[in-house]
């Protein structure tokens, strides 16, 4: 069965600190994979999918990228974090040509201040 | 006009009750819809999709799909507390897009 794992869980930076956010798919190849980010009390925003390694598509310009080193990483990143960059921070896959369905990580929840 | 959109909530409805939660969206080509279950403080999870006008059953949820009417629903029978969450509507057509989410609020 496929698993998503994210990490860290929580964390806690200072503005202008940088961010590394990692997600890892176990037991499929080649899923398409998501980065969403939830503010508190409010909907789910896509900032990045990926459907290949080195294949990324950006939906909000901001001060945040990804990148696909693996097949089944993705990696969120910034270099100076802002305050409006706290939320709670979602990495989802789904499985490439014609099945939607997406299946979501446990989760990162960032508070920068 | 959003292309999901949903009723932000809180419905609150007594235990044992129908929860009726409703989405409707703008994309005409849309072929997908999905429910999903958000607790306070986790990440989504699937509930159930539907793919075709009607409805599917799955337990205690019915999801409700009428691409005339341009509208999907989701009832819970035998509401319980523990349904107490935030539902999202997600439509795929052109690119899949989520809903805001619904608060259910299942009063003991």
């Amino acid at each position: 069965s496929q698993t998503i794992h994210q990490w860290p869980a929580t964390l806690v930076q200072p503005v202008g600190s940088p961010l590394s956010l990692e997600c890892t798919v176990e037991g499929t190849s080649n899923p398409n994979l998501y980065w969403y980010r939830q503010a508190a009390g409010r909907g789910l925003q896509l900032l990045f999918y990926s459907v290949g390694i080195g294949q990324i598509s950006s939906e909000v310009p901001q001060n945040l990228s990804a990148s696909r080193p693996q097949d089944r990483q993705f990696i969120l990143s910034s270099k100076k974090l802002l305050l409006s960059d706290s939320g709670f921070y979602l990495c989802a896959w789904s499985v490439g040509a014609g099945e939607e369905t997406q299946y979501f990580g446990p989760g990162t929840r960032l508070l920068v201040l | 006009q959003k292309e999901v959109e949903q009723n932000s909530g809180p419905l609150s409805v007594p235990e044992g009750a129908i929860a009726s939660l409703n989405c409707t969206y703008s994309d005409r080509v849309s072929q997908s819809f999905f429910w999903y279950r958000q607790y306070s403080g986790k990440s989504p999870e699937l509930i159930m999709s539907i793919y075709s006008n009607g409805d599917k059953e799955d337990g205690r949820f019915t999801a409700q799909l009428n691409k005339a009417s341009q509208y999907v629903s989701l009832l819970i029978r035998d509401s319980q507390p523990s349904d107490s969450a935030t539902y999202l509507c997600a439509v795929s057509g052109q690119n899949f897009v989520f809903g805001p989410g619904t608060r259910l609020s299942v009063l003991p």
